[in-house]
């Protein structure tokens, strides 16, 4: 089967730095998406990593490295409204399998 | 800004009962999808549509799923005979060539 491990819930404060790791087990793999979604609202895209290495876009980057099967969001400079689930996805073709998503909740 | 759009936002239906959930993508989107999520849960992925057939589908989009693209801007999933666990919220989502999927805001369907 297809998993994807994130950790459920993170807490940082308010201008610090925080990591979301996931990692994942595929039957195939094309590329790995992270998505934010505030409570109640639509998964809205943040990044895609297809190859090894950093992505960076504003305050968001992200990583990959396929041969460990793993990658990571990072968010600098946080602020009260990166308060949401994160999920990482993996893209195989045309479909996707997402993770069960970390909750980050910034405090100030 | 382009946005995908959906309706209804809410729908309640009886257990056996037909549903159709529909989406406009952004119009000059070429990919489209539908997922699902409970409430709580992970988003999970139904299927793809490119050049009007399905690219992709999972394990959960058996026979009583089938989607449409009844003209040039709708994009439609119907649930033939719902159950109870079909309770969630389905997303439609398109995206043109490049990776970004844009999501539309959901319909939150409750079977009873």
């Amino acid at each position: 089967g297809q998993s994807l491990e994130q950790p459920s819930e993170v807490t940082a404060v308010e201008g610090a730095i925080v990591q979301i790791n996931c990692t994942y087990q595929t039957s195939g793999f094309y590329g790995l998406s992270w998505y934010q979604q505030h409570d109640g609202g639509a998964p809205t895209f943040l990044s895609y990593n297809a190859l090894d290495g950093l992505e960076e876009t504003g305050r968001f980057s992200s990583f990959l490295s396929r041969s460990d099967s793993y990658g990571y969001l990072l968010l600098q400079e946080l602020q009260m409204k990166d308060s949401a689930s994160y999920f990482c996805a993996v893209r195989d073709i045309d479909k996707f399998y997402f993770g069960s998503g970390t909750k980050l909740n910034v405090k100030p | 800004e382009p946005e995908v759009t959906q309706t209804p936002s809410h729908q309640v239906t009886q257990m056996g009962q037909e549903v159709i959930l529909r989406c406009v993508p952004i119009s000059n989107h070429l990919y489209f999808y539908w997922y699902r999520q409970i409430l709580g849960q992970k988003v999970e992925f139904l299927v793809s549509f490119y050049n009007n057939e399905i690219s992709e589908k999972s394990e959960i989009f058996d026979d009583q799923f089938s989607v449409e693209r009844p003209d040039g801007s709708n994009f439609t999933l119907k649930i033939r005979s719902t159950k109870l666990e079909d309770s969630a919220m389905y997303f439609c989502a398109s995206k043109s060539g490049v990776e970004t999927q844009y999501f539309g805001p959901g319909t939150r369907l409750l079977v009873l």
